[in-house]
């Protein structure tokens, strides 16, 4: 059963950065694009970035550009989240996603099939 | 960036009926969609993809249709353990979005 679980989350202040991780497990992490959605507390879900399979593709949701980086270390099954000059409206619910397609370098939209189980950021003074 | 606006945004219904949820895009969409279940407190969990073909071990009262513009989600038989947000997700192109949600209520 595919395994993803998510750490890294906290209480972060204006400015600051994070990086959140993904581990993964039970499947071949190596051949699958990964995504990251958040969700802000009480309202719906936001796609946040995508990283192909080989980590050579990644996609970001246009808001985000230039302060989030998605990357992936494939060696130790792991998928994570830099974040810069996080501001409040960052505070949200990070969840890592699995996209269900095998190898594809540069991977069209697609649905999420697994989902970690998620990590709070909370962006605050 | 394509919009998803689903109807209704809440909806109670009692145990044993028929619900539809609807998932209207700004724009055609030539791919398909996606339909999600979020429980309190849980990540989501995907129930359809590709518009209408549901996920392994989803129950079969749930069905999707649709194309176009026009989308939707159908619960046949209600179930006190439907009670969730349910979310629609298109699969054109990046950047991928979400409707904004339906929070179902059983009566």
């Amino acid at each position: 059963q595919v395994q993803l679980v998510e750490s890294g989350g906290g209480v972060v202040q204006p400015g600051e950065s994070l990086r959140l991780s993904c581990a993964a497990s039970s499947f071949t992490f190596s051949s699958h694009a990964m995504h990251w959605v958040r969700q802000a507390p009480g309202e719906g879900l936001e796609w946040v970035a995508l990283i192909s399979f080989d980590g050579s593709n990644k996609y970001y949701a246009d808001s985000l550009k230039g302060r989030f980086t998605i990357s992936r270390d494939n060696s130790k099954h792991t998928l994570y989240l830099h974040m810069n000059s996080l501001r409040a409206d960052d505070t949200a619910v990070y969840f890592c996603a699995r996209d269900p397609r095998g190898p594809t370098t540069t991977p069209p939209p697609n649905w999420f099939d697994s989902w970690g189980q998620g990590t709070l950021v909370t962006v605050s003074s | 960036d394509i919009q998803l606006t689903q109807s209704p945004s809440f909806l109670s219904a009692s145990v044993g009926d028929r619900v539809t949820i609807t998932c209207r895009a700004s724009q055609g969409i030539v791919s398909y969609v996606a339909w999600y279940q979020q429980k309190p407190g849980k990540a989501p969990k995907l129930l359809i993809y590709a518009t209408s073909t549901l996920q392994s071990g989803v129950p079969s009262r749930f069905s999707g249709r649709g194309s176009g513009t026009e989308f939707t989600l159908t619960i046949t038989s209600l179930q006190s353990e439907d009670l969730a947000t349910y979310y629609c997700q298109h699969l054109d192109s990046y950047p991928i979005t979400f409707g904004q949600g339906t929070r179902l209520e059983i009566k």
